[in-house]
C-alpha cells in the first residue's frame, strides 16, 4: 500500500465549479506539500502546511494531523487550473514521499 | 531570481549509451534533490544532498546511476549504461533546508527517452 494516496485520480469539472482533491497518508509526517504540475512543465509549490488551513487566492489547503488527511480546494475553477495536483508528505528525516497525483481538467 | 535550472530539457538516446543531466539550484539552497517521475506517477527520490554530502541515496540504483555535487552547488546525475526502463522525467529540486520546514522548488525536468 502506498504511503500517500490521492483521490480522485482524474477529475473533470466545469468552469466555476468548486473542486476538492483529497490526500491521505499512513506515516508520521512533519509537513505536507501541495504541488502543481503542468504538462511539459516543472512542478510548482502551492502550499506547505503542518497544521490548520492556508489560503492563497482561489486555493485553500487544509490538513487534519489526527486523521492523517489533507484537502486542496479550488474555488471558482478556471480552465487554466487544469494540471496535475500532487500531494507530498515530509516523513521524519526530511524525506519527501509523493502521491501519484490528481489529473484535473476544467472545461469552459 | 532564477529558479532551479535543469538541462537538457529533452534527451533521446539509444539503450546502453551514457547520459548526464545537469542541475543548477537556487542560489543559497543547501539541499538538492534528484527525483525520477514515471508517466502517471508521482516523483520518487533518487538522491538528496545537504551541501556536497549525499545524505540519502538509498533509492539510487548504484550499478548504473551516479551523482555528484561538487562544491555544494551544481549537480550532475549520470546513467551509464541507460536501459529502456530508464525513460522518465528526471526532476531536480532545491530548498534552503529540509522540506519539513522549507518549500522545495523544482526545475522543469529533463525528459529522457531511451530507445
Amino acid at each position: 500500500k502506498n504511503e500517500v494516496e490521492q483521490s480522485p485520480q482524474n477529475l473533470t469539472a466545469q468552469e466555476g465549479e468548486f473542486i476538492t482533491i483529497n490526500c491521505s497518508y499512513s506515516v508520521g509526517i512533519s509537513a505536507l506539500h501541495w504541488l502543481q504540475q503542468h504538462p511539459g512543465g516543472g512542478i510548482v509549490s502551492l502550499f506547505m502546511l503542518s497544521s490548520g488551513k492556508k489560503k492563497h487566492g482561489r486555493l485553500i489547503a487544509t490538513i487534519n494531523i489526527q486523521e492523517k488527511h489533507s484537502s486542496l480546494h479550488i474555488t471558482a475553477s478556471h480552465p487554466r487550473d487544469s494540471a496535475v495536483y500532487i500531494c507530498a508528505v515530509v516523513k521524519y528525516g526530511n524525506k519527501l514521499v509523493f502521491g501519484a497525483g490528481t489529473i484535473l481538467r476544467v472545461k469552459s | 531570481e532564477a529558479g532551479v535550472v535543469q538541462s537538457p530539457r529533452y534527451k533521446i538516446i539509444e539503450k546502453k549509451q551514457p547520459v548526464a543531466f545537469w542541475c543548477n539550484p537556487i542560489s543559497g539552497h543547501n539541499t538538492l534533490y534528484w527525483y525520477r517521475q514515471n508517466l502517471g506517477q508521482g516523483p520518487e527520490l533518487l538522491i538528496r544532498y545537504e551541501n556536497e554530502e549525499a545524505v540519502d541515496d538509498s533509492q539510487l540504483p548504484k550499478d548504473r546511476f551516479s551523482a555528484e555535487r561538487l562544491k555544494g552547488v551544481d549537480s550532475t546525475l549520470k546513467i551509464q549504461p541507460a536501459e529502456l526502463g530508464d525513460s522518465a522525467v528526471y526532476l531536480c529540486a532545491s530548498s534552503l533546508g529540509g522540506t519539513g520546514a522549507f518549500e522545495a522548488f523544482f526545475g522543469q525536468g529533463t525528459r529522457l527517452t531511451v530507445v
